[in-house]
């Protein structure tokens, strides 16, 4: 069973750096693909970014494009998500998932979460 | 990017009842649809795969279909623990989107 454990929370002022980290345990890092998703207060979630299936490598949401970096350190199991450049409207639960793969392969689904990281950005 | 329209954006219902939330994709996204639960203060959890494949150790009374653009997630005889926030997804393409969810309220 994979378990995902996410760092706590954060405040930040705005024009800063957060970084997020996603400890896996279950399963090595190397096994899995890692997906970010965010969800603002009361509002939906969001995805910011992950790996793609079709180019095998690391992929963004156009809007994070620049301020976005997601790095994995395999010797530790450990996922980070980095975001630069921290507004008000970065104020979010950040959390990191695994992609699990249709039993075609056809497409797949956020299959285990991390517990959620609170990103406060306050001035 | 690939829009996704959930309706309704919240319902009332009652122990017993039986729901059903529609998820319309802007493009064809064949079957790559998930429905996922969220309850306030948690993760997501994924319900319903592939448009309609049950994921392990969720109850029986989730039911999902639908291919192409429209897709419907049914909750069979509500249970008061299934008050709660529902999302799709499509990950037919990237970037991966969410419908804007639909809150079952009591």
């Amino acid at each position: 069973q994979v378990q995902l454990v996410q760092s706590g929370a954060e405040v930040k002022k705005p024009g800063a750096s957060v970084i997020v980290s996603c400890k896996v345990s279950g399963y090595s890092l190397t096994e899995l693909a890692i997906n970010w998703v965010r969800q603002a207060p009361g509002k939906g979630l969001e995805w910011m970014g992950g790996y793609d299936h079709e180019t095998e490598g690391k992929i963004f949401a156009e809007k994070f494009q620049g301020r976005v970096t997601m790095t994995d350190d395999t010797s530790a199991d450990t996922a980070y998500l980095e975001l630069s450049s921290l507004t008000s409207d970065d104020t979010a639960v950040y959390f990191c998932a695994t992609s699990v793969d249709y039993y075609d392969s056809s497409g797949y689904y956020l299959g285990f979460w991390g517990q959620g990281t609170l990103v406060i950005v306050s001035s | 990017d690939i829009q996704m329209t959930q309706s309704p954006s919240s319902l009332s219902a009652s122990v017993g009842d039986t729901v059903s939330i529609t998820c319309r994709a802007s493009q064809n996204i064949r079957s790559c649809l998930n429905w996922y639960q969220q309850k306030p203060g948690t993760a997501p959890r994924v319900l319903i795969f592939a448009a309609s494949m049950l994921e392990s150790g969720v109850p029986s009374r989730f039911s999902g279909s639908g291919s192409g653009t429209e897709f419907t997630l049914t909750i069979g005889r509500l249970h008061p623990e299934d008050f709660a926030t529902y999302y799709c997804e499509q990950t037919y393409s990237s970037p991966v989107t969410f419908g804007g969810g639909t809150k079952v309220e009591i």
